[in-house]
């Protein structure tokens, strides 16, 4: 079915270098958000995008963070100079009338 | 400050017997109320919502949540619990008329034991 997708599924980096993670959200929905679920930890909300409004940034953590949505589709999160406290895994959600489909998450371990 | 409570880390149940998990919110108005169920490497699943009306709302594979105005809580019930329903379960409220933020809980992962 043509659900959230998101890539990579699982990202590996090093300290200091910089990631880029993809989300593919449900055709037609106009919202979409990003959230960081760390270990024992409920999901923590990042960045929202509605139609071509201005994006609510209100949830990204530091400025090493950044995200697009380009055309109203696709996303891509940045996350710059990665550091180890980013590890955790970052899921994708497009919205239709209040209700969120999810994707599977991309894994992020900073080592 | 808008917040989700699930006072409940984990719980074990038998396969078959009766399930609650717990939920509290903290608004000043009736939110939108979800509840998600998340297996081991998959993303979120919407079980069910409440908007407004029928306190009581059915959800998918069996599940029912009611929504207490006077108790803050939207508790989800099974009456019988199956081993395939062992997972992560997350209350949400959202988005509220401050934002567009969606809150969640911090979960409450149930096991499921024959």
């Amino acid at each position: 079915g043509a659900g959230v997708s998101q890539s990579p599924s699982n990202k590996v980096t090093e300290k200091g270098k910089d990631v880029e993670l993809r989300c593919d959200p449900i055709s037609g929905h106009t919202a979409l958000y990003w959230y960081r679920q760390s270990l024992g930890q409920g999901l923590e909300f990042l960045i929202y995008f509605q139609g071509n409004s201005a994006p609510d940034k209100s949830g990204l953590p530091s400025d090493r963070f950044s995200a697009e949505r380009t055309g109203g589709s696709v996303s891509t999160l940045t996350i710059q100079r990665t550091q180890q406290e980013d590890s955790a895994v970052y899921l994708c959600a497009s919205s239709s009338h209040l209700e969120q489909f999810f994707g599977p998450g991309t894994r992020l371990t900073v080592l | 400050a808008q917040s989700v409570t699930q006072p409940d880390i984990h719980i074990t149940v038998s396969e078959g017997a009766s399930l609650e998990l717990r939920c509290n919110y903290s608004y000043g108005a009736t939110p939108y109320l979800f509840w998600y169920v998340q297996s081991p490497g998959q993303g979120l699943q919407l079980l069910l919502k409440y908007f407004s009306g029928d306190t009581l709302v059915q959800g998918i594979k069996g599940f029912e949540a009611e929504f207490k105005r006077s108790q803050s809580s939207f508790n989800l019930r099974k009456p019988s619990v199956h081993w395939s329903d062992a997972a992560e379960y997350f209350c949400a409220v959202g988005p509220l008329n401050t934002g567009n933020q969606f809150y969640f809980g911090t979960g409450t992962s149930l096991t499921v034991i024959p």
